[in-house]
């Protein structure tokens, strides 16, 4: 597509329950990463995909976060067991080559309630 | 480790007068060097990028932003200020030899007054 699309553009969830977090890359872009930004936190690294691996994980809050990638396109972030603190809004950039800067979706706000 | 660092928070500027916008980073090499910006309920927009040669980069909107390797230094100006530069603009570096993360500054939030 012309940019990174990401759904849904808003979530409201119950403490507890799992959420997927979805983002379509630039076609062609072969690496994609997820961040969170939350209120006096600024933009949290989550985790980057090269093709459909994940050389860079470490952002990952904890073991109830996780992503994948398939056909080195779509991606998928799935929060399990979601807590107040999940909240945020959670952007998906991906990026042609390394220097040239990353696109970035609209992002997914996330509320657990 | 690398940092970036935005030491101002809020910035008020009037229509029509300068914008400066600073950011020092730390880093072990030549990083790749970023602006963005982020209109209120919109995802990040590029405005420049610096990777090498000319240290002075022009980017969309009518910004440019100097790279001083001596200072440590990628500050965004703005000679001329419209009501909608009002935005967060955050800066960000990355590094030359690999794929990885870029940090991003905590930000710095431009209000226009008439």
């Amino acid at each position: 597509g012309a940019g990174v699309s990401q759904s849904p553009s808003n979530k409201v969830t119950e403490k507890g329950k799992d959420v997927e977090l979805r983002c379509d890359p630039i076609s062609g872009h072969t690496a994609l990463y997820w961040y969170r930004q939350s209120l006096g936190q600024g933009l949290e690294f989550l985790i980057y995909f090269q093709g459909n691996s994940a050389p860079d994980k470490s952002g990952l809050p904890s073991d109830r976060f996780s992503a994948e990638r398939t056909g080195g396109s779509v991606s998928t972030l799935t929060i399990q067991r979601t807590q107040q603190e999940d909240s945020a809004v959670y952007l998906c950039a991906s990026s042609l080559d390394r220097g040239q800067g990353y696109t970035f979706g609209s992002g997914t706000r996330l509320t657990v309630v | 480790a690398q940092s970036v660092t935005q030491p101002d928070i809020h910035i008020t500027v009037s229509e029509g007068a300068s914008l400066e916008l600073r950011c020092n980073y730390s880093y072990g090499a030549t990083p790749y060097l970023f602006w963005y910006v982020q209109s209120p309920g919109q995802g990040l927009q590029l405005l420049l990028k610096y990777f090498s040669g000319d240290t002075l980069v022009q980017g969309i909107k009518g910004f440019e932003a100097e790279f001083k390797r001596s200072q440590s230094s990628f500050n965004l100006r703005k000679p001329s200020v419209h009501w909608s530069d009002a935005a967060e603009y955050f800066c960000a570096v990355g590094a030359t030899d690999s794929w990885g993360k870029l940090q991003f500054g905590a930000g710095t939030q431009v209000v226009v007054t008439p």
